[in-house]
């Protein structure tokens, strides 16, 4: 089943503009994760933002939870060509406030960074 | 660095074969995943495994079974291959499911295999 679901499908940018993705998701969660997969490739983990946590930074990489309204954003700040890339957000589906052991994805967000 | 290793990066299988898809993982994770990726429908749970011999059904195990006889190797049997099998398939690993604050472990990813089911 579904959890979580990102938006825009497809983000194509300049090279140096932010790149930004949302996730939206139906039940509660413990923690929300966001991956990254090449064309090809399996998926790469990039951050966990913990469900008492509003943001949380990487690198280049913020990530944003709002638990009232059930989502999530990833910025990509000063986007470069190697972030071509589908971007996942994932979250456990956990009703009890214990945790799930699975981990469930959304469809992705294509982005393309043109040099 | 952690490595998931699957076996065939591309196959190409006849309808009705019985196909083995192959995982080992070198970090000595006690969970392991696969999950198949179709475009439009996102990465789908179709079993995973807690510990050797282990295995639960995630959301779509229908025509698939798993075999988990050693802790580094989980393997994907398709029983009878057909075409709606024809898919990109993604095995994963992790330490644990939840930390001690109930989050759960990342998943690392092999690069996947592509099969073709004609």
């Amino acid at each position: 089943s579904q959890q979580g679901e990102e938006d825009p499908q497809a983000l194509s940018i300049q090279e140096g503009e932010n790149a930004t993705m949302n996730c939206s998701y139906k039940t509660s969660i413990n923690n929300l994760q966001w991956y990254r997969q090449n064309s090809g490739r399996g998926l790469v983990h990039l951050i966990l933002i913990r469900s008492n946590e509003r943001e949380k930074h990487s690198g280049r990489l913020r990530v944003t939870l709002d638990t009232s309204k059930k989502s999530s954003s990833l910025l990509i700040t000063a986007s470069r060509a190697a972030d071509t890339a589908s971007y996942f957000c994932a979250t456990d589906a956990s009703s009890s406030g214990a945790g799930s052991y699975q981990l469930t994805f959304g469809k992705g967000t294509k982005l393309s960074v043109i040099p | 660095d952690v490595k998931v290793t699957q076996s065939s990066r591309y196959l190409v299988k006849r309808t009705g074969e019985k196909v083995f898809l192959e995982c080992v993982q070198d970090m000595d994770h006690e969970n392991m995943f696969w999950y198949r990726q179709d475009p439009g429908l996102g990465l789908r749970l179709i079993y995973f495994s807690y510990d050797v011999k282990m295995k639960e059904k995630g959301d779509i195990p229908e025509g698939y079974s798993v075999s988990r006889e050693k802790k580094e190797r989980f393997s994907l049997i398709l029983e009878s291959a057909s075409t709606n099998q024809t898919s990109m398939y993604l095995c994963a690993s992790s330490w644990a499911f939840l930390d001690r604050d109930h989050n759960n472990s990342p998943l690392h990813f092999g690069n996947g295999t592509r099969l073709t089911v004609t």
